[in-house]
């Protein structure tokens, strides 16, 4: 979906270094989260934020953090990059409801290899 | 959530209808079923949800039965860009708060072939 963008696409890194994966979205939505993919495993969170002061680990938290700098940015970062971080990973947002439907909506991810 | 059962693997002729089953047995009142599919390696992307009824949009139906135990998605007229891991996912809803988790599991690889 072209409303939520994903920098970089591609990065391949050393282990040990700090490395940020960014996403931004013009959807509007105050919903952002963070997921990553393995083969074999599906999709497994990583971190969710309701708006810019909210944040919430999610599944696997351990060895990330993020930042939700404003409505329409949510960072992802590895302090110190291990090679079992290597995988997909994928920003998506929803909106907000007072009902019971959020429908999340991803990005095109970015594939992260550590040496 | 309800764990959700998939078929590993499905063919379809482009063109025709792509049914797609999933099992959900143990689902709650106030669960939804979702579908989304991943074209390989792109970000998911959401098709259609229901919670009892069945529903249509611009990409797919969704036959969910009486007993909610199991459902099926259609592709009315399947095309070569079809071809994707389909998943199915049962999830409660999220208000206010609370946040409505969603669990991708194996999903069905759906190939469409000329």
């Amino acid at each position: 979906d072209a409303d939520v963008t994903q920098t970089p696409r591609n990065r391949i890194t050393k282990t040990g270094k700090r490395i940020m994966l960014e996403c931004s979205q013009t959807k509007g939505h105050d919903r952002m989260y963070w997921y990553r993919q393995d083969p074999g495993l599906g999709l497994r969170l990583i971190y969710y934020s309701f708006d810019v002061k909210d944040i919430n680990k999610g599944e696997i938290s351990d060895g990330y953090s993020v930042s939700r700098q404003a409505q329409a940015k949510f960072s992802l970062s590895l302090e110190s990059a291990i090679p079992n971080q290597t995988a997909l990973y994928f920003c998506a947002t929803s909106e907000r409801t007072s009902g019971r439907l959020d429908t999340q909506y991803f990005g095109p991810g970015t594939r992260l290899t550590v040496l | 959530d309800a764990k959700t059962t998939q078929p590993p693997s499905m063919d379809c002729a482009e063109g025709r209808a792509a049914n797609l089953p999933c099992n959900h047995s143990t689902i709650s009142g106030n669960e939804y079923v979702y579908w989304y599919r991943q074209i390989h390696s792109q970000g998911p992307q959401y098709i259609i949800h229901g919670l009892k009824n069945n529903e249509t949009n611009e990409m797919a139906s969704l036959i969910i039965t009486e007993d909610r135990k199991s459902s099926t998605l259609i592709l009315p007229h399947a095309t070569l860009r079809d071809t994707a891991v389909y998943y199915c996912i049962v999830r409660v809803g999220a208000g206010g708060t609370s946040y409505g988790k969603l669990t991708f599991g194996q999903g069905t690889i759906l190939t469409v072939h000329p």
